[in-house]
């Protein structure tokens, strides 16, 4: 069975800086998709940001950009320049294959990030 | 808004009792998943749906069940209510496979059992 790792339940950093939140997984799967969701306050779960396995190139989005090390498996999100708006719960998600209609995202425990003002 | 919908947004029940959770998919999404989010915790996965069958589930307690119905939406039944079911619960969608977007949640049930 998958399963997602996160070793940093909190991090606080100071608004404009750059942040790096860590995730490793665990798979025998070959070809797969990773997901970075933020929680905020308000709980609604938002998608930030999308990896696709096959892909040697990180994904991008604005501010936030990943570390995909295949090898490694792990899949860590960096915050540049981060808003006060970044406050929130990131909880880094695997997606398993789609086998006959059947599939499921895997999510890690989460860390709670701060930005401070 | 997401375009999925949950309702209610928050229930208070007491122990022992039964309670009927509904989602409306994104239109267009044949999947729905079901996860319970303890406090602070992570997404725990309970059960999917595609096209009105079940496909997969997760560690979903035998006092809990699911259906999806011919227009899509779904619904999760809790029954026999313990203080620990106390969380958020989330319905998500998808179109299938859901690899393109991910999925996108609903707002959340908040069930508080006293």
């Amino acid at each position: 069975a998958q399963t997602v790792t996160q070793s940093q339940p909190e991090m606080s950093v100071q608004e404009a800086e750059t942040v790096t939140l860590s995730c490793t997984y665990d798979t025998s799967e070959s070809n797969y998709y990773l997901f970075w969701y933020k929680q905020p306050p308000s709980r609604q779960m938002i998608l930030v940001i999308r990896q696709e396995a096959y892909k040697q190139q990180n994904a991008t989005e604005n501010r936030f950009s990943v570390n995909f090390q295949k090898a490694a498996k792990s899949f860590s999100l960096k915050i540049s320049d981060s808003q006060l708006g970044d406050t929130a719960m990131y909880f880094c998600a695997f997606m398993t294959a789609w086998i006959q209609g059947a599939q499921k995202l895997v999510f890690g425990q989460g860390t709670r990030l701060t930005i401070n003002p | 808004d997401s375009g999925v919908t949950q309702t209610p947004k928050h229930l208070i029940t007491a122990t022992g009792q039964r309670v009927t959770l509904r989602c409306s998919p994104r239109s267009g999404d044949l999947s729905v998943y079901w996860y319970q989010q303890s406090l602070d915790q992570g997404l725990q996965f309970l059960i999917q749906y595609y096209n009105g069958e079940e496909r997969a589930k997760g560690n979903i307690l035998e006092r809990f069940s699911a259906q999806q119905f011919p227009d899509l939406h779904s619904e999760l039944n809790l029954s026999s209510l313990e203080l620990g079911d106390s969380a958020l619960y989330f319905c998500a969608s998808s179109d299938a496979p859901g690899r393109l977007y991910g999925y996108t949640f609903g707002s959340g049930t908040r069930l508080t059992v006293v």
